[in-house]
């Protein structure tokens, strides 16, 4: 089966800019999408189809993709963005797969 | 203002069963395909099932297939799912979410509105 891969962990100094990928055989198919968890609450639907945003997401993340590689990067990092992060595409079945996620701490 | 609010859930006996409820509002209910992904204590998401927005489609994770079921009530807004021969490893946070995109036969992957999650505990 598929698995798509993140850093269990990453830190980012307050207002500097941080990059999260996401590695997978699935996403030379399959665009990726991210979600952004604070403690205790629901996902947030950051990213989709690979780079756009929904309403009310701030220009301060974005998303890119290249080979079997999708990144999330965070632009001026704020106290307020340290949250857990997970991309998720398909996997082999064609069902809903998201990375283990990547915990960001804010410095 | 598109709002999932879930119910049910609990601490249940591996073997019995258990029915979770997601009721919605703010959008076209049965325009949209509608998922449960849960997420283990301390661990990370797992897509757990999907139904169409017709109902007409459904499919499951390897890990329920057999032992948990969906269903929605297109007049009432209202999505389940049941639950039965738990076991401990379904212990976990519950999120009902729904497709970002209208239409979709056999599921999108992208959910753009969850709800907050219902805890399911497992356990003699």
């Amino acid at each position: 089966s598929s698995e798509l891969t993140q850093a269990p962990a990453v830190s980012v100094a307050l207002g500097q800019t941080v990059t999260i990928t996401c590695q997978g055989d699935s996403l030379t198919t399959y665009s990726a999408s991210w979600y952004q968890q604070k403690p205790g609450q629901a996902p947030v639907l950051l990213i989709y189809d690979q780079s756009s945003r929904p309403s009310g997401i701030p220009d301060r993340f974005s998303g890119a993709s290249s080979g079997d590689t999708a990144s999330l990067t965070i632009t001026g990092a704020l106290a307020d963005d340290e949250a857990d992060y997970y991309c998720n595409s398909r996997d082999s079945n064609y069902f809903p797969l998201f990375g283990g996620g990547t915990r960001l701490t804010v410095l | 203002q598109v709002q999932l609010v879930q119910s049910g859930g609990g601490l249940v006996q591996p073997g019995t069963s258990l029915r979770l409820s997601c009721s919605t509002s703010g959008f076209s209910f049965s325009g949209y395909g509608l998922h449960w992904i849960r997420q283990s204590p301390g661990g990370g998401l797992e897509w757990v099932a999907f139904m169409s927005h017709d109902g007409r489609h459904t499919y499951f994770a390897e890990s329920v297939k057999g032992r948990f079921t969906v269903s929605r009530d297109n007049p009432k807004t209202t999505f389940f799912l049941e639950m039965n021969k738990l076991r401990p490893e379904d212990t976990a946070l519950y999120f009902c979410a729904k497709d970002r995109r209208p239409l979709y036969d056999h599921g999108d992957y992208e959910f753009d509105r969850w709800g907050r999650g219902t805890l399911v505990t497992v356990s003699a």
